[in-house]
């Protein structure tokens, strides 16, 4: 069965750069989830999209913004790196609205801020 | 905020014996979820429960939902060295059509042959 995808899979880039994270949910999945998850801790809430539009904030700074465009994937837009932005970046997709729909996790985005 | 205490932390056992491990949480959760997680890998969904009282199996895994549902937990039988890994409860609480997922701790677990 077809799972999230996520692009790329590594990224390093140096402080003060930009970087773009991009999702691609299970096919008919309309709701998208971020999530950041730094060396041994919990995966933590970023911001999440239903049918395009954003619905959830967590602890997401303002130097990050994301979107969820019209074929329903997402990419996370990241500026203005720091050092300790460096962490695994996790997608997630389900169902909105259906409430037997759990959410299913991509492999991540490992990035590495120099 | 919401936040789901896990426990135990660690666990170290032999390979055949059985494991548990639980969640509680301060605030009600509709849906209990359980991941585990290989490092550097995303979560992978093992068991989903959506009913208070619920109990679910999946192969060597039992969950079940607590009545009040404020907490859960998770049983692997017969623990094998393939169950090595750090296992998640996650709740899912109902706010609009998104559905905020709230994760634990986390159970860091080392199943020596």
């Amino acid at each position: 069965a077809a799972g999230v995808i996520q692009s790329p899979r590594h990224l390093i880039k140096e402080k003060r750069e930009t970087a773009t994270l991009k999702c691609y949910p299970i096919p008919r999945h309309d709701t998208v989830y971020w999530y950041q998850q730094g060396p041994g801790q919990d995966p933590q809430f970023l911001i999440s999209f239903y049918e395009k539009m954003q619905s959830d904030k967590g602890s997401i700074p303002d130097r990050f913004s994301a979107q969820q465009f019209s074929d329903y994937h997402s990419e996370l837009n990241m500026s203005s790196l720091e050092l300790g932005d460096s962490a695994l970046y996790f997608c997630a997709s389900r169902v909105g609205g259906q409430r037997n729909s759990p959410l299913h996790f991509g492999n991540g985005t490992r990035l590495t801020v120099t | 905020g919401q936040q789901l205490n896990q426990s135990p932390q660690s666990m170290f056992i032999q390979e055949g014996e059985d494991v548990s491990m639980n969640c509680t949480s301060s605030s009600i959760f509709n849906t209990w979820l359980w991941y585990k997680q290989d490092p550097g890998e995303g979560p992978v969904l093992l068991i989903a429960l959506y009913k208070a009282g619920e109990l679910t199996s999946n192969g060597r895994l039992t969950a079940q939902f607590g009545i009040t549902r404020k907490d859960s937990f998770l049983n692997i039988s017969a623990s094998i060295p393939s169950d090595v890994g750090i296992y998640f409860c996650a709740g899912l609480a109902y706010g609009g059509a998104t559905n905020k997922l709230i994760f634990g701790t986390g159970t860091l677990l080392a199943v020596q042959p």
